[in-house]
């Protein structure tokens, strides 16, 4: 089955610099790459998220980048703010619909 | 919509007791997956059903843990008797066809003491 890691398990930046986030995967079937983020107390929320048949997706000041070849995907955060702040996940669906998340990166972003 | 519904918020019982934790999809979705929470852990998938019928259970821990899905509106994960590792938060989560964009509920925070 599919098995995600992702590192770094925490990141500190000071605001206004990048922050960035990498995942690998195991499965080469997984196809659908998404990011999400829990604030403290809170749910996971989707974010953005990525497929197989691209390399390279943007959102604002957020953008993920995947590379099947070397089974890797990252999540670039620019222009970090405080509200930034929070635990994100990585995830790959192995191919079969089904969710497998990352340990987590707690990000700190300090003003 | 509300999005999707998890009762209780929290629960507190003692190991031995049965626990059930409840979510009520987002109406339209198809598919529901159960999440298990924990520092140790992380984010375990328990089961997901697609249109009611249970696809994958593999991330069940073990026969004390079951889930069900009635009807297109709502499902239970039941924890019968519960134990202190069983201390989590569950979320449940809802999509509208497989793994893409799933919607969380709120959790319960479950204390098993």
């Amino acid at each position: 089955g599919e098995n995600v890691e992702q590192h770094p398990s925490t990141l500190s930046v000071q605001e206004g610099d990048s922050a960035v986030i990498k995942c690998t995967y195991s499965d080469s079937a997984s196809n659908y790459f998404p990011w999400y983020k829990q604030e403290l107390g809170k749910r996971p929320q989707l974010i953005i998220d990525i497929r197989s048949n691209v390399g390279e997706k943007k959102d604002q000041r957020i953008a993920v980048t995947l590379n099947k070849t070397a089974k890797h995907f990252s999540l670039h955060i620019t222009e970090t703010q405080p509200e930034d702040s929070a635990v994100y996940f990585c995830a790959g669906d192995g191919g079969y619909n089904k969710l497998i998340f990352g340990a987590g990166t707690r990000l700190a972003v300090h003003p | 919509d509300a999005g999707v519904i998890q009762s209780p918020r929290h629960e507190v019982t003692e190991m031995g007791q049965e626990v059930t934790l409840r979510c009520k999809p987002i109406s339209g979705h198809n598919s529901l997956f159960w999440y298990r929470q924990t520092m140790m852990r992380g984010l375990e998938l328990l089961i997901y059903f697609n249109n009611n019928v249970p696809i994958d259970d593999s991330g069940m821990p073990e026969d004390r843990f079951s889930a069900k899905m009635p009807n297109a509106s709502f499902s239970t994960l039941k924890i019968q008797p519960s134990e202190p590792r069983d201390s989590a938060v569950y979320f449940c989560a809802s999509s509208l066809g497989g793994g893409e964009k799933l919607f969380f509920g709120s959790g319960t925070q479950l204390s098993v003491l």
